[in-house]
């Protein structure tokens, strides 16, 4: 049973543009909502976080947006860059516990 | 700060055989976990430790697996009499004491053949 629904499953964008990836959870008890980014032959590295008391989170060209009442989270990246090319994770985190993880998005930045 | 490392990188068994996988956490950090990823999927939970405590193995197959995070030396996922489905990359990640503040390891890429 998936505990974090992902989509889409790749992505191509062309540099510049917004790519933007979904999530979605069932269980209320996820508290902590994070992204990770993961290049080929490398490890989950976290790239940002939100809790559920806030609606949205910038770090620079990274935005995520949170809709509590849908149990709805998505990644925005924009002006996407051929670097940006990588697998992204959702997660969740119930109770300071494992972290429970998306199908990944393979995203393709084209220059 | 070497961060978490795992060795091997990469480690091939024939089947049958045993595996043994190694993490040594990040400096400070006492918790432990190891998560699966087979090829074009996320990844799955497997085993959350503490120094001699095993948490949560709630994500690892009843037979073969055994994981142990020692008082003293690396945490250890053990596959024994391994099979051709066990081939993956295994991660292991460590945290200074909650899931919120996980660093992840290269991981190791396990080929049985």
């Amino acid at each position: 049973q998936q505990q974090v629904k992902q989509s889409p499953q790749s992505l191509i964008v062309q540099k510049g543009g917004i790519s933007i990836i979904n999530c979605a959870y069932e269980n209320t008890a996820f508290d902590y909502f994070p992204w990770y980014q993961q290049f080929p032959g490398k490890g989950p590295a976290l790239l940002i976080a939100i809790r559920p008391d806030v609606s949205e989170k910038k770090e620079g060209r990274f935005t995520i947006s949170f809709n509590k009442s849908a149990k709805q989270f998505s990644l925005h990246i924009m002006d996407s860059q051929p670097g940006d090319s990588a697998t992204y994770f959702c997660a969740a985190v119930a109770e300071a516990n494992n972290l429970f993880f998306g199908t990944g998005t393979r995203l393709t930045v084209i220059p | 700060n070497a961060g978490v490392m795992q060795n091997p990188r990469h480690l091939v068994r024939r089947r049958g055989q045993e595996a043994r996988l190694r993490c040594s956490p990040m400096k400070g950090h006492s918790h432990v976990y190891w998560y699966r990823q087979l090829p074009e999927e996320g990844l799955k939970f497997m085993v959350y430790l503490q120094k001699e405590n095993i948490i949560d193995e709630s994500g690892m197959p009843k037979e073969r697996f055994s994981a142990e995070f020692p008082k003293e030396g690396p945490s250890i996922l053990r596959i024994q009499q391994v099979v051709r489905g066990d081939s993956a990359a295994y991660f292991c990640a460590s945290s200074p004491g909650t899931a919120y503040g996980y660093t992840f390891g290269s991981g190791t890429r396990l080929t049985v053949v």
